[in-house]
């Protein structure tokens, strides 16, 4: 499986942006990248998920880079609600790997 | 999207005993996953439930000790056997309504073995 890496932990205060970063240097052309957040005491939730272009959706945008190695999660203002661990997976096409493989992922912090 | 439901939310079990945690969707689906979460960790991929055949199983874990049955398409156990300390987690099921489509879980169980 595709490995993903992201940083242990960001702190981000109430009303700001949120720009949590994911590296995936080994991506092969069929990986989408999903994005899950898991609130406490709460199962895993659906963010996003892109293959090459930006997406944008209610909840956030992810921006791709070109090569496709790195992606980041953007929460364009933050708020208490969104303090989570935020896991970046990469999730092949393929029927048979067409599971979800997580990380260590990035506790975010939200302060009023 | 799905709904996911999940009994029993939270047991207090023996060693030497074994649980079964049931899991039901509100709609037909393909794929059904079981995970487990130790304190503090992320989620570790248990096995994909299999509509009429076997779980397949991620390495490092057995059937004898994670038997799962999956008898229809919303449907799923997952027992864990001859429970040690060491299973205590929070065991999640998860499903996804396609290829190609989001995942979801529902709120877990959480196993504490004494």
């Amino acid at each position: 499986d595709a490995k993903t890496t992201q940083p242990n932990s960001m702190e981000s205060n109430e009303e700001e942006p949120v720009h949590l970063p994911c590296n995936h240097s080994t991506i092969s052309g069929t990986d989408y990248i999903h994005w899950y957040r898991q609130l406490p005491s709460q199962g895993p939730e659906y963010v996003i998920h892109g293959l090459t272009s930006n997406v944008n959706n209610r909840m956030a945008s992810l921006a791709i880079a070109e090569d496709r190695k790195s992606s980041t999660l953007i929460l364009h203002r933050a708020t208490l609600r969104d303090a989570a661990v935020y896991y970046c997976i990469l999730r092949g096409n393929v029927y048979n790997t067409d599971k979800l493989i997580f990380g260590t992922g990035t506790r975010l912090q939200v302060f009023p | 999207s799905a709904v996911i439901s999940q009994k029993p939310s939270r047991d207090i079990c023996q060693r030497g005993t074994s649980l079964t945690i049931q899991c039901q969707v509100d709609s037909q689906v393909t794929m059904m996953f079981w995970y487990r979460q130790q304190p503090g960790q992320s989620l570790t991929l248990i096995a994909t439930a299999n509509q009429g055949s076997e779980a397949t199983y991620e390495s490092g874990f057995v059937i004898d000790k994670f038997p799962i049955s999956r008898p229809n398409l919303t449907f799923s156990t997952l027992t864990v056997s001859n429970m040690s300390p060491e299973d205590s987690s929070i065991y999640l099921c998860s499903t996804m309504t396609g290829r190609y489509t989001e995942a979801f879980f529902g709120q877990g169980t959480r196993l504490t073995v004494v």
